[in-house]
């Protein structure tokens, strides 16, 4: 596809379950990256992928926030026992290049809103 | 800390005059700035980046920015105002850390 897309769009589940967001990213871009925005606030940094690897975690909130990205394409941004407060817009980005390189524009997928009831 | 501020939630503009708006930042070392624009309910789109050079950057739909080392800022502009400007943005830097501000609400009126 042309741009960053990122399944489902919406996804409504109860406190404690498990959810799983998918993030598929423009062909070719090494770096990945996903971000929280909660309504009228910013996006909120969470993860880094260069690659196959995490290059910084250290936006995840907490243990119960997960990704993976195993064959340096597609990720998946993972969730346990999810809460209330985990309800937000969760948005995806690549860029072909990843921090420290000038080709590092990121482009953003739609986003997924995940609302916790 | 690094920390990014857009002081102004909205900023409201009549047609055809020119635009500002102001983005602050506090990081370590030389950052990379960015700007983005959220329409509603689209992804955010950027806009302009500045990583070295020309203080004085272009981007898309005649937008510009300004980076001013001393002040620390990296406001953006543009000559001349349009309806469709109308949405929300973002600064960003890309310092040892990925930070966002706040947004600032633009509003065109005719």
């Amino acid at each position: 596809g042309a741009g960053v897309s990122q399944t489902p769009s919406n996804k409504v589940t109860e406190k404690g379950k498990y959810v799983e967001l998918r993030c598929d990213p423009i062909s070719g871009h090494t770096a990945l990256y996903w971000y929280r925005q909660s309504l009228g606030q910013g996006p909120e940094f969470l993860i880094y992928f260069q690659g196959t690897g995490a290059a910084d975690d250290s936006g995840l909130p907490n243990d119960r926030f997960f990704a993976v990205r195993p064959e340096g394409s597609v990720s998946t941004l993972k969730i346990q026992r999810t809460e209330r407060g985990d309800s937000a817009m969760y948005l995806c980005a690549s860029s072909l290049r990843g921090r420290g390189s000038v080709y590092n524009e990121q482009f953003f997928g739609p986003g997924t809103r995940l609302t916790v009831l | 800390a690094q920390s990014v501020a857009q002081p102004e939630d909205q900023v409201n503009v009549a047609e055809g005059n020119p635009l500002t708006v102001k983005c602050t930042y506090s990081v370590s070392g030389n950052p990379y700035l960015f700007w983005y624009v959220q329409y509603p309910n689209r992804g955010l789109q950027f806009l302009l980046k500045y990583i070295t050079g020309d203080n004085l950057v272009k981007g898309s739909y005649g937008f510009e920015a300004e980076f001013n080392k001393s002040q620390t800022s990296f406001h953006l502009k543009k000559p001349s105002a349009l309806v469709s400007d109308s949405a929300l943005y973002f600064c960003w830097v890309q310092g040892g850390k990925l930070i966002f501000g706040q947004g600032t609400e633009l509003s065109v009126k005719p």
